[in-house]
């Protein structure tokens, strides 16, 4: 019962590399997110998927694009990292999107120095 | 602009008592409301959920109450257990979109 896996669960980066965040789900879950968690903000959407081969802005999108590669998976990359993108980033799936419950994976901090 | 507030950033509640988690709200548009609860170093995980047709939904120890006139709502746990100690987020929805707002999460400990 997998559920939702991101991959790494943390991560380390000087300002200007760049990375991919991994996101699976196993759930035949059509729609996906990414958030980003900082402290006293919440949890701010970035980028989402309603259903495979759709994307589309949330609330943060500046600096980060995803893919959503199939069903099951959904990408997010940082080109260019910068210490503003220090944070927790948590990928989840939904059945329909709408206001259907999100299964959020456990989480990928990312450090960037 | 924050659509969904969380005022309290953290509650402290004895064992057995009422705790009550309050969430205002400014869009309204938004029709569909949901609570989550997190543990460290764990995702969210959904906890309650009420339709802006309804005023009150109760899922065992667990209620949440809607006023739509003061754009409020409130998740009620009672009686509190240690194990209900986590941080709750409130979110809200307008389902004509897709685009889930969250508040900014309240930290609530039970104190044995």
């Amino acid at each position: 019962n997998a559920g939702v896996t991101q991959t790494p669960k943390f991560q380390v980066l000087k300002t200007g590399q760049s990375m991919t965040l991994q996101c699976a789900q196993d759930m035949n879950h059509n729609s996906m997110y990414w958030y980003r968690q900082d402290p006293g903000m919440g949890l701010r959407l970035i980028y989402y998927s309603a259903s495979e081969g759709t994307t589309d802005k949330g609330e943060v999108p500046n600096g980060y694009n995803v893919s959503r590669l199939n069903k099951r998976e959904f990408s997010l990359r940082l080109e260019s990292a910068a210490p503003s993108q220090t944070s927790v980033y948590f990928c989840a799936s939904s059945e329909i999107g709408g206001g259907s419950p999100l299964h959020f994976g456990n989480g990928t901090r990312l450090t960037v120095t | 602009d924050q659509q969904v507030k969380q005022n309290s950033p953290s509650l402290s509640v004895q064992e057995g008592r009422i705790s009550i988690l309050n969430c205002d709200y400014t869009n309204s548009m938004f029709d569909y409301f949901l609570w989550y609860k997190k543990y460290p170093a764990e995702g969210p995980t959904f906890l309650i959920s009420i339709s802006s047709i309804k005023d009150k939904n109760e899922d065992g120890r667990f209620t949440v109450f809607l006023n739509k006139s003061a754009k409020h709502l409130s998740l009620h746990i009672v009686p509190s257990q240690p194990g209900d100690s986590a941080v709750y987020f409130c979110a809200a929805i307008d389902q004509g979109a897709q685009k889930l707002v969250f508040g900014q999460g309240t930290r609530l400990t039970i104190n044995p």
